[in-house]
């Protein structure tokens, strides 16, 4: 069974670029979060999905960040303008609903430098 | 607000060395809790976990038992290997269904 993917694996853009982030969850798991790290902080939770809804986007910084999930399956997450405090490491996540819907199993993350 | 605090690494060991990394939470409602592993070069791996209280998880050697009049969730191995080498992270999944990620500790095995 495929795991979590994310594309692209990096990512250099200048400030002021768009950037979209892509997140493939394992397939049928409905619960898709976006996580990220910025240099030397903690990972911070940014959103959670349940199929095409947004449960709680709450951890978005600011309204320059877009995240979708058309149609349930994956799920996009755009930056638009990026400044320089945005660089770092987006992870997605997903869980399957039912008894095990908090264990999440990560990508491997899409690292973002904005220059 | 919910949070969780971890030791700061990193911790250099030698093989065969008895490792534990605290850490301490505070979360709302009754969370589970997880250990999560990111070795060199790739992405985060679920180690362990537990759901209720005085529930032990376990993988690899590792072990974590749930404390909740304390509210942690410390990690041990008896013996580390130089394969152990990675960054782990404490990390509670939380009333607000969402996991909420200690500072990650940075583990050194050394031969």
């Amino acid at each position: 069974e495929a795991g979590v993917t994310q594309f692209p694996s990096h990512s250099v853009i200048e400030k002021g670029q768009t950037v979209t982030l892509r997140c493939d969850p394992i397939s049928g798991h409905d619960n898709l979060y976006w996580y990220r790290r910025v240099m030397g902080k903690e990972i911070k939770f940014l959103l959670h999905f349940v199929k095409e809804s947004k449960q709680d986007e709450s951890g978005m910084p600011n309204n320059r960040f877009l995240a979708e999930r058309t149609g349930g399956t994956y799920s996009t997450l755009k930056v638009q303008p990026a400044e320089l405090e945005d660089s770092g490491v987006y992870f997605c996540a997903s869980s399957p609903l039912g008894v095990n819907y908090n264990e999440q199993f990560f990508g491997p993350g899409t690292r973002l430098t904005v220059l | 607000g919910d949070s969780v605090t971890q030791m700061e690494g990193p911790v250099t060991l030698s093989e065969e060395a008895f490792l534990t990394i605290n850490c301490t939470y505070t979360a709302t409602g009754y969370p589970s809790l997880f250990w999560y592993v990111q070795y060199p070069g790739e992405g985060l791996q679920l180690l362990l976990k537990a759901t209720k209280a005085d529930d032990k998880g376990s993988n690899k050697g590792f072990e974590a038992t749930y404390r909740k009049e304390t509210t942690s969730f410390h990690l041990e191995k008896g013996s580390v290997q130089v394969s152990d080498s990675a960054v782990y992270f404490c990390a509670p999944y939380t009333g607000g269904f969402k996991t909420i990620f200690g500072a990650g500790t940075r583990l050194f095995v050394k031969a």
